[in-house]
């Protein structure tokens, strides 16, 4: 059964703090991870990756995934209030980690 | 336009009813998903339409059906739902499946099952 972990589920900073939220997975023929931020409606897409050690970035936002090790990290920089919700991943759209609840405090 | 829209926003049926939840998209999408989202829980996937053609069930309850008429729709029909059924229903589409595009996401439809 594949399977999706989210660390920490929880995780409250300030503004200006740097972040880093994991993701380890064990999937039957993986594709890709996914990222996404949910607040108080639907998922927004944030990044896919697919191969190994090519870091994405967009912003302040950027992830990078390992397929030897099975996992990808999402790192936010410079956190601001904005930042604030529930980041997603799963793999290959088909299974969800549990989330991690990020919290910005001003 | 790359939205995905949902209707309705919100729905509140009885156990005997029959209505239908939409999902439609104008991007060119082959890829048609349907989610439950459960408070303070992730989605779980329900059902995979690829080509128009249904892909993926995951184990689904009879209750829930699913249907595409073109590449641009994706309804949910539900009948005789369980109180236990309330939840956040999800729809995403993505260009292809198989896992290797982006996804985007309905803003979803609130269903309460009374």
């Amino acid at each position: 059964e594949d399977k999706v972990v989210q660390s920490p589920l929880s995780l409250v900073v300030h503004e200006g703090d740097t972040v880093t939220l994991n993701c380890s997975y064990e999937v039957t023929n993986f594709r890709s991870l996914l990222w996404y931020k949910q607040e108080k409606k639907a998922p927004t897409f944030l990044f896919m990756l697919t191969s190994s050690g090519i870091e994405k970035k967009s912003g302040r936002l950027s992830s990078i995934l390992d397929k030897k090790e099975l996992f990808s990290i999402l790192n936010i920089t410079a956190t601001q209030t904005g930042d604030s919700a529930i980041y997603l991943c799963s793999a290959r759209q088909l299974t969800f980690g549990s989330g991690t609840q990020l919290t910005v405090l001003p | 336009d790359t939205e995905v829209t949902q209707t309705p926003k919100h729905l509140v049926m009885g156990m005997t009813n029959k209505k239908s939840l939409k999902c439609e998209q104008h991007m060119g999408h082959r890829a048609m998903y349907w989610y439950k989202q459960k408070a303070k829980k992730p989605p779980e996937l329900m059902f995979v339409y690829s080509y128009e053609k249904l892909s993926i069930n995951e184990s689904v309850p009879s209750r829930f059906s699913p249907e595409c008429p073109n590449s641009s729709l994706l309804n949910l029909h539900l009948h005789a739902l369980q109180p236990e059924d309330s939840a956040l229903y999800l729809c995403a589409s993505s260009p292809e499946a198989g896992g290797t595009n982006e996804q985007f996401f309905g803003p979803g439809t609130r269903l309460t099952v009374l």
